[in-house]
């Protein structure tokens, strides 16, 4: 079964406008990390944000947040206010097993996301 | 700024030949570094997780003989693709966690382009 799901290939959004990427994850690990990160065309990988199992609150930074659905296994990345600089592919990513030692991040398929001027 | 470097950042060979990808913590020690492969328009894929001072671990399918990884000081960890087939053509990017805790995200380095003639 896959570890992480990304359902959208493909997002387009207007710029100034708010858009959600969609990513579920399964594992039985009570302890686990989710990352956002982008790859621009130049391909390194840029860190957006992360959430902990265990957080309380959603994570946010900045223009990202993450929506933390922990019982529907869901953590949704949201930008506001999309910017053309934001074309990019996303890819959502857990970590399991946090409790011993540094464990293997796990990629989803990404989404590549096309912001219109 | 960057506290990952890889180099270098493309390279092309010949079939038959290795190639030796570095992998740099430049702000801080990495006692374990990860390496993906990511093929175009797919995901990353971990291939092998180095760690300072012992035998890298590899992850199932990822032929330990023709990737070969040296974590020979807790700032450097090497990729050397031995006898390159064109198949081995890919995008090769290193990760290391940051110091901190498990919470924290790994940086990655800029990636390797690969293309194997």
């Amino acid at each position: 079964a896959q570890k992480i799901t990304q359902t959208q290939p493909g997002m387009f959004v207007q710029e100034k406008e708010a858009v959600t990427l969609d990513c579920t994850y399964d594992t039985s690990d009570p302890s686990y990390g989710l990352f956002w990160y982008k790859q621009p065309s130049s391909g390194e990988m840029i860190f957006l944000i992360y959430q902990g199992s265990y957080d309380q609150q959603n994570a946010t930074e900045g223009r990202y947040s993450l929506n933390f659905q922990k019982a529907r296994k869901s953590a949704n990345l949201v930008i506001s206010a999309s910017q053309l600089g934001d074309s990019a592919m996303y890819f959502c990513a857990m970590r399991e097993g946090l409790s011993g030692g540094y464990q293997k991040v796990t990629f989803g398929i990404g989404t590549k996301l096309q912001v219109i001027p | 700024g960057a506290v990952v470097s890889q180099h270098p950042s493309w390279v092309i060979c010949k079939s038959g030949t290795s190639v030796k990808i570095e992998c740099r913590s430049l702000d801080f020690q990495a006692t374990t570094m990860f390496w993906y492969r990511q093929f175009p328009k797919q995901s990353l894929m971990l291939m092998a997780t180095s760690n300072e001072g012992s035998k890298a671990t590899y992850e199932q399918g990822v032929e330990k003989d023709k990737f070969l990884i040296n974590h020979a000081s807790l700032t450097l960890s090497t990729l050397t693709v031995t006898s390159a087939h064109p198949e081995d053509s890919s995008f090769y990017i290193c990760s290391a966690p940051t110091p901190g805790g498990m919470n924290t995200e790994a940086f990655f380095g800029q990636g390797t382009r690969l293309t194997v003639v």
